[in-house]
C-alpha cells in the first residue's frame, strides 16, 4: 500500500515563511509523480494551487511556490497572510500502477 | 470554462448502491482529459476513488476497486459513479474533478452522501 505523508499541522506567524512537505513511501518524489497541491477551507471544495511540481494557475497567489526538496514535494508560502489558514493536501501520481494518492493533509494555522 | 456539478441521492441505505452523476458544462467530456471522483469522510482527508478517460479507460483505488464503477455518458456530457454494498464508512462528501495536463482543475462543489438505515 502506497502512503503519502505530510506534516499533520504547522503554525506560522503572519508575514512569515513556511514549507509544507509531501513524502512518498516508495522513495523520492520526482517529476513523474506530477505533484499537485490543494488548499481547502472549511465547507469548501479543494482548490488547486500548484501542479506538476511548481506550475501555478492564474488564481494562485504569488506567495505560493512549489518545488522538490530533499526527495519530497514541497509547498512554500512566503509572506503568509491570515487568509492562508487552511488545510493543505498534496497529491501524487503513480504511473506504474495508474493511481493517485492523497497525502493526509497539513493543517496550517496562522498565529 | 469547464464547470462540474455533482448530483444524486443524499441518503443511501446500508448494503445499497450509491449512484452519483457529474454534469460537465462549458466543455465537452470527449476532450483529452481524465474525469475523476474523490471523497472526504466527515473530518477526514481526501481519498481518490477513481478516474475515467475520454475514451472510457478506467483506473480505480485498489481499496475500492471491487465495489466501484465509473462510466461516461457522452450524449449527456456527464460521467457517473456507482459504489456497491455501501456501509456507514462510505458516508462522505463526494467530489468530481477533471484532470488535464496533470492539473486537477476544476472541481465540483461536492455533494454529501449519508449511509444510514
Amino acid at each position: 500500500q502506497i502512503v503519502v505523508t505530510q506534516e499533520p499541522s504547522l503554525t506560522v506567524s503572519p508575514g512569515g515563511t513556511v514549507t509544507l512537505t509531501c513524502a512518498s513511501s516508495t522513495g523520492a518524489v520526482t517529476s513523474g509523480h506530477y505533484p499537485n497541491w490543494f488548499q481547502q477551507k472549511p465547507g469548501q471544495a479543494p482548490r488547486t494551487l500548484i501542479y506538476s511540481i511548481s506550475k501555478k494557475h492564474s488564481w494562485t497567489p504569488a506567495r505560493f511556490s512549489g518545488s522538490l526538496l530533499g526527495g519530497k514535494a514541497a509547498l512554500t508560502l512566503s509572506g503568509v497572510q491570515p487568509e492562508d489558514e487552511a488545510e493543505y493536501y498534496c497529491l501524487l501520481y503513480y504511473g506504474g500502477v495508474q493511481l493517485w494518492v492523497f497525502g493526509g493533509g497539513t493543517k496550517l494555522t496562522v498565529l | 470554462q469547464v464547470q462540474l456539478q455533482e448530483s444524486g441521492p443524499g441518503l443511501v441505505k446500508p448494503s445499497g448502491t450509491l449512484s452519483l452523476t457529474c454534469a460537465v458544462s462549458g466543455g465537452s467530456i470527449t476532450t483529452s482529459s481524465w474525469w475523476s471522483w474523490v471523497r472526504q469522510a466527515p473530518g477526514k482527508g481526501l481519498e481518490w476513488i477513481g478516474e475515467i478517460s475520454h475514451s472510457g479507460s478506467t483506473n480505480y483505488n485498489p481499496s475500492l476497486k471491487s465495489r466501484v464503477t465509473i462510466s461516461v455518458d457522452k450524449s449527456k456530457n456527464q460521467f457517473s459513479l456507482r459504489l456497491n454494498s455501501v456501509t456507514v464508512a462510505d458516508t462522505a462528501v463526494y467530489y468530481c474533478a477533471t484532470v488535464a495536463a496533470n492539473s486537477w482543475t476544476p472541481w465540483g462543489q461536492g455533494t454529501l452522501v449519508t449511509v444510514s438505515p
